[in-house]
């Protein structure tokens, strides 16, 4: 089964750019979730989809951040406009059983750099 | 507010010997942890968990302990090899028929000095 993919797997962009990261889950997997890493510090929830649906999206930091998962297949995630505090690594996991507590696969990520 | 912590940032074993992973919370809602393993430029792999109605979990060389009086979980590596050099993420979340999100601590680097 193929994994969870992401891309680009790293990104540059200047302050006030646009950026959108993509996510592909495991096929089947209604479960769709978006992480995000900041300079070595904990890796932090920011939203949950069910299909196409947003479940939570209680840890997206501000209405710069844009979700979206069409036909509740693949995600995107849009940053417009970004800023230096948004630079991090952001995941991407998925999982067909009911959430969390089953261990889902998290994709590699995307680096993202904000300068 | 960090509801998950780890307050080792670094670890380093010897190749054969015991691994000890520290992880303590804050949330007495939380009854469900995993612990993740991360290789660099890659995501976080599942490695085991346990419900709070549990002390211990065993898989194979890997287990975990809960000591939910403490607010204290512990992964134990046993024995240890080259292989387990990663960062170990805790993390802990609240039972929420299928909708729950994952809260970690800032991640332990373990390196395996063969």
């Amino acid at each position: 089964e193929a994994g969870v993919t992401q891309f680009p797997s790293h990104s540059v962009i200047e302050k006030g750019q646009t950026v959108t990261l993509r996510c592909d889950p495991i096929s089947g997997h209604d479960n769709l979730y978006w992480y995000r890493r900041v300079m070595g510090k904990e890796i932090k929830f920011l939203l949950h989809f069910v299909k196409e649906s947003k479940q939570d999206e209680s840890g997206m930091p501000n209405n710069r951040f844009l979700a979206e998962r069409t036909g509740g297949t693949y995600s995107t995630l849009k940053v417009q406009p970004a800023e230096l505090e948004d630079s991090g690594v952001y995941f991407c996991a998925s999982s067909r059983l009911g959430g969390a507590n089953y261990g889902y696969t998290f994709g590699s990520g995307t680096r993202l750099t904000v300068v | 507010d960090q509801q998950v912590k780890q307050n080792s940032p670094s670890l380093s074993v010897q190749e054969g010997r015991i691994s000890i992973l520290n992880c303590d919370y804050t949330n007495s809602m939380f009854d469900y942890f995993l612990w993740y393993k991360k290789y660099p430029a890659e995501g976080p792999t599942f490695l085991i968990s346990i419900s709070s109605i549990k002390d211990k979990n065993e898989d194979g060389r890997f287990t975990v302990f809960l000591n939910k009086s403490a607010k204290h979980l512990s992964l134990h590596i046993v024995p240890s090899q080259p292989g387990d050099s990663a960062v170990y993420f805790c993390a802990a979340s609240v039972t929420n028929f299928g909708n729950e999100k994952l809260t970690f601590g800032t991640g332990t680097r373990l390196t395996i000095i063969p």
